[in-house]
């Protein structure tokens, strides 16, 4: 089955600096890519996807790129603001299953 | 449109015991999954009902079962509590399409002493 790995497990970064959050994936086979993030005390929300034909996606501050060949995916946020503090999951869908990774901890330092 | 809703949200159980936990989707949605979540191994699959069937399991013992209605209210099941059960039982709902969004409850947390 598919196995997700993502690093870092826990990521500090001053307001205004960008975070960068990276995953590997194994089955060559998953074509779908989404990222969800999850406040302190409350349920994972998607944030962003991209399907697996597609090298890069963006939406206002955070951005997904995806290389298929090395079958690794990140996701980018500019600009970082308090709001961000979250943890953040990356996952890639084998067959009807999503495997998640094991998450990120972003803190953003005022 | 109400979103995703999991009862119970706090439970405390004794080891050997079994606990159910039910799952209500946004309506028109009519696949289910369930996930366990604990501090470091993230979000682990447990499985997915669509029309009542369960089409994806990931590796977890038999101790865990789900079922899914006509009306694609799920439940899960965990037989024979163990320690290691302890944790955030997250449900999702979404769509037909398997690359659709995941639309989770707020989850349901158990203790197991």
């Amino acid at each position: 089955g598919e196995n997700v790995e993502q690093h870092p497990s826990t990521l500090s970064v001053q307001e205004g600096d960008s975070a960068v959050i990276k995953c590997t994936y194994s089955d060559s086979a998953s074509n779908y890519f989404p990222w969800y993030k999850q406040e302190l005390g409350k349920r994972p929300q998607l944030i962003i996807d991209i399907r697996s034909n597609v090298g890069e996606k963006k939406d206002q501050r955070i951005a997904v790129t995806l290389n298929k060949t090395a079958k690794h995916f990140s996701l980018h946020i500019t600009e970082t603001q308090p709001e961000d503090s979250a943890v953040y999951f990356c996952a890639a869908k084998d067959d009807y299953k999503l495997s998640f990774g094991a998450g990120t901890t972003v803190t953003v330092r005022a | 449109k109400a979103g995703v809703t999991q009862t119970p949200r706090y439970l405390i159980k004794t080891r050997g015991q079994q606990v159910t936990l039910s799952c209500s989707p946004i309506s028109g949605h009519r696949s289910v999954s369930w996930y366990q979540q604990t501090p470091g191994q993230g979000l682990q699959f447990l499985f997915e009902y669509f029309s009542e069937t369960q089409r994806n399991k990931g590796n977890f013992p038999g101790r865990f079962s789900g079922r899914q209605f006509s009306n694609s209210r799920s439940e899960m099941n965990v037989s024979t509590l163990e320690l290691g059960d302890s944790a955030l039982y997250l449900c999702a709902s979404r769509q037909q399409s398997p690359s659709g969004e995941l639309f989770f409850g707020e989850g349901s947390r158990l203790t197991v002493l």
